[in-house]
């Protein structure tokens, strides 16, 4: 059975501050890895889709790796801002055709 | 284009009762997928649809039940509620087809609370 694990459970940073979030997954036969953002109430927010062919994506401040091997991915965010607050979530998806979530990485960033 | 809609946003039932949840897919996408999130138990996998068929069940008991119209529209039905389905129910799309596992968009979720 899949589990995924993101570290730290929440992070608190100042403005400006460059950060990594990680995810380890204990299957790596997965088709792919996917990056979300969560504010409070709401729904989730797609940030990044990572193949399971693939090493990384890249989308402005942010940057996921993706380690199948090992079974982990990071998440860069540069130059953090307020409004980067949120829960980031990771998933991945395997042949069971629906997605294993980790518990999320509450992130503050201070102004 | 429109993202994925779910209706209605909040729901207050009793104990026994039976609630619908409606999820509306992006244009041109034929697979819905349903999710349950609690504080607790973080996000689960409950079912997913795809041109009307269910593909994949998560481990929830028969209560919770699903179907997709030939819209690729789904609802999801929760019958003889209990305390313990009060959540943010989560619809996403997909486009469902060829091999691997394609990019799953979210809707706002409907919070369904259970007194």
């Amino acid at each position: 059975k899949q589990e995924v694990t993101q570290i730290p459970a929440a992070l608190s940073v100042p403005e400006g501050e460059n950060l990594v979030l990680n995810c380890s997954f204990t299957d790596s036969a997965i088709y792919n890895l996917q990056w979300f953002r969560q504010d409070p109430g709401k729904g989730l927010t797609s940030l990044l889709l990572i193949q399971s062919s693939q090493r990384e994506q890249t989308s402005g401040r942010l940057n996921a790796s993706l380690d199948k091997s090992s079974g982990r991915s990071t998440l860069y965010i540069a130059a953090s801002q307020p409004g980067d607050s949120a829960t980031y979530l990771c998933a991945v998806s395997g042949s069971a055709r629906q997605l294993t979530f980790g518990s999320g990485t509450q992130l503050t960033v201070l102004p | 284009k429109a993202g994925v809609t779910q209706t209605p946003r909040y729901l207050i039932k009793t104990r026994g009762q039976q609630v619908t949840l409606s999820c509306s897919p992006i244009s041109g996408h034929r697979s819905v997928s349903w999710y349950q999130q609690t504080p607790g138990q973080g996000l689960q996998f409950l079912f997913e649809y795809f041109s009307e068929t269910q593909r994949n069940k998560g481990n929830f008991p028969g209560r919770f039940s699903g179907r997709q119209f030939s819209n690729s529209r789904s609802e999801m039905n929760v019958s003889t509620l209990e305390l313990g389905d009060s959540a943010l129910y989560l619809c996403a799309s997909s486009l469902g087809s060829g091999s691997g596992y394609n990019e799953q968009f979210f809707g706002p979720g409907t919070r369904l609370t259970v007194l």
